[in-house]
């Protein structure tokens, strides 16, 4: 069964600073998507990126870029110039490219950004 | 365009009761699947529904149920509420199917079970 680790609960950052969130997970498949989701206090879930597990570059949207290591089965979420709006809970997500309703998530870690 | 949408926002029943969910997706999304946040087992993936026809089912007992109308709205039914289905029940809408790109979330009902 696929798996998705996220072993740090809780992260803080200093406004403007970049952090890092990690996450792992465990499966046997070769095509596979990964997700990070952002769910701010007012809970609606919103996708913040997404990497297709057969690409090799590593997805970038603004100040979030993620560090895919296939091998590794690792996909860690960097977040530059963090801004005090980027605090929320984040969550990584797995989704099986055969199994289309198989999606997994990690349990999350709450980012708390400091001004 | 209208986000995906969910009533009610807050719910409180009693154990033994049944609930039932609505969920809205976004315009042209038929695919809406719903998931139940709680602390202690996080997300976790209920069913997702296409076309009216529930295409799979997470593992949660039979007591959770669902379906979808020809609007592409969705609706979740618990029976027999236990203290255990107190969570954040979230429904996400996308395109079709093979869209695995991007899934839009809804603002959650939150259930309380006493």
């Amino acid at each position: 069964a696929q798996t998705v680790t996220q072993s740090q609960p809780e992260m803080s950052v200093q406004e403007a600073e970049t952090v890092t969130l990690s996450c792992t997970y465990d499966t046997s498949e070769s095509d596979y998507y990964l997700f990070w989701y952002k769910q701010p206090p007012s809970r609606q879930m919103i996708l913040v990126i997404r990497q297709e597990a057969y690409k090799q570059q590593n997805a970038t949207e603004n100040r979030f870029s993620v560090n895919f290591q296939k091998a590794a089965k690792s996909f860690s979420l960097k977040i530059s110039d963090s801004q005090l709006g980027d605090a929320a809970m984040y969550f990584c997500a797995y989704r099986s490219a055969n199994k289309i309703n198989d999606m997994r998530f990690g349990a999350g870690t709450r980012l708390t950004v400091k001004p | 365009k209208a986000g995906v949408t969910q009533t009610p926002r807050y719910l409180i029943k009693t154990r033994g009761q049944q609930v039932t969910l609505s969920c809205s997706p976004i315009s042209g999304h038929r695919s809406v699947s719903w998931y139940q946040q709680t602390p202690g087992q996080g997300l976790q993936f209920l069913f997702e529904y296409f076309s009216e026809t529930q295409r799979n089912k997470g593992n949660f007992p039979g007591r959770f149920s669902g379906r979808q109308f020809s609007n592409s709205r969705s609706e979740m039914n618990v029976s027999t509420l236990e203290l255990g289905d107190s969570a954040l029940y979230l429904c996400a809408s996308k395109r079709g199917l093979a869209d695995y790109n991007e899934q839009f979330f809804g603002p959650g009902t939150r259930l309380t079970v006493l």
